[in-house]
């Protein structure tokens, strides 16, 4: 069965550093999530990306975040200069047409010192 | 603010009884609902989805919807020691899921 798959499955990175989290969603899914989850707390929305466009974002996706489908299997996020908050795991979703539902990629441990 | 509650637990089963989960959501609009189980540093797993009022049924779970009273279950029949995990409630706001903080569901055998 087609997955989504993430890369790295950790991450440690000192504060203030950029990171790059990837992804590869299933091949012919459109639309495309990431969601974090920082530990004990629900998993929240971050982004979506529709048609090579933000569609929607949260509160939480500030000038810090940015996000990329730079060669058409590829979906990235960046945090251009991360904070200890910013710890979580960062999970990525992809979605095919009309109500189907949103399958997730195993996710990105993402460790701020 | 669309939220989606749930008991976070834990519910605790015997082997073989059937598992209740609840969900309350306040966004009327929502149109698709889905259970998702996570196990404990593990991504959420897709169990169950509905969109329409009523019963829907695969194998062991069965997910229902009342639209009216805003309110999804999930009941699991048979459970086992494996189902134990949390239970993610989630519904659509828009494209993206507005998920609940899960109930924590352990069998025990």
């Amino acid at each position: 069965e087609p997955e989504v798959t993430q890369t790295p499955s950790h991450q440690v990175t000192q504060m203030g550093q950029e990171v790059i989290l990837r992804c590869v969603p299933i091949s012919n899914h459109l639309y495309f999530y990431w969601y974090r989850q920082i530990l004990g707390q629900k998993v929240e929305f971050l982004v979506s990306f529709y048609n090579n466009e933000i569609s929607e974002k949260s509160e939480i996706f500030d000038d810090q975040f940015s996000v990329e489908r730079p060669d058409g299997s590829n979906f990235t996020l960046k945090i251009r200069s991360t904070k200890l908050e910013d710890s979580a795991m960062y999970f990525c979703a992809s979605q095919g047409l009309g109500n189907q539902p949103q399958h997730f990629g195993d996710g990105t441990r993402l460790s701020i010192l | 603010q669309k939220e989606v509650e749930q008991n976070s637990g834990p519910l605790s089963v015997p082997e073989g009884a059937i598992a209740s989960l609840n969900c309350t959501y306040s966004d009327r609009g929502s149109q698709s609902f889905f259970w998702y189980r996570q196990y404990s540093g593990k991504s959420p797993e897709l169990i169950m989805f509905i969109y329409s009022n009523g019963d829907k049924e695969d194998g062991r779970f069965t997910a229902q919807l009342n639209k009216a009273s805003q309110y999804v279950s999930l009941l699991i029949r048979d459970s086992q020691p494996s189902d134990s995990a949390t239970y993610l409630c989630a519904v659509t706001g828009g494209n993206k899921l507005v998920f609940g903080a899960g109930t924590i569901l352990r069998v025990k055998s």
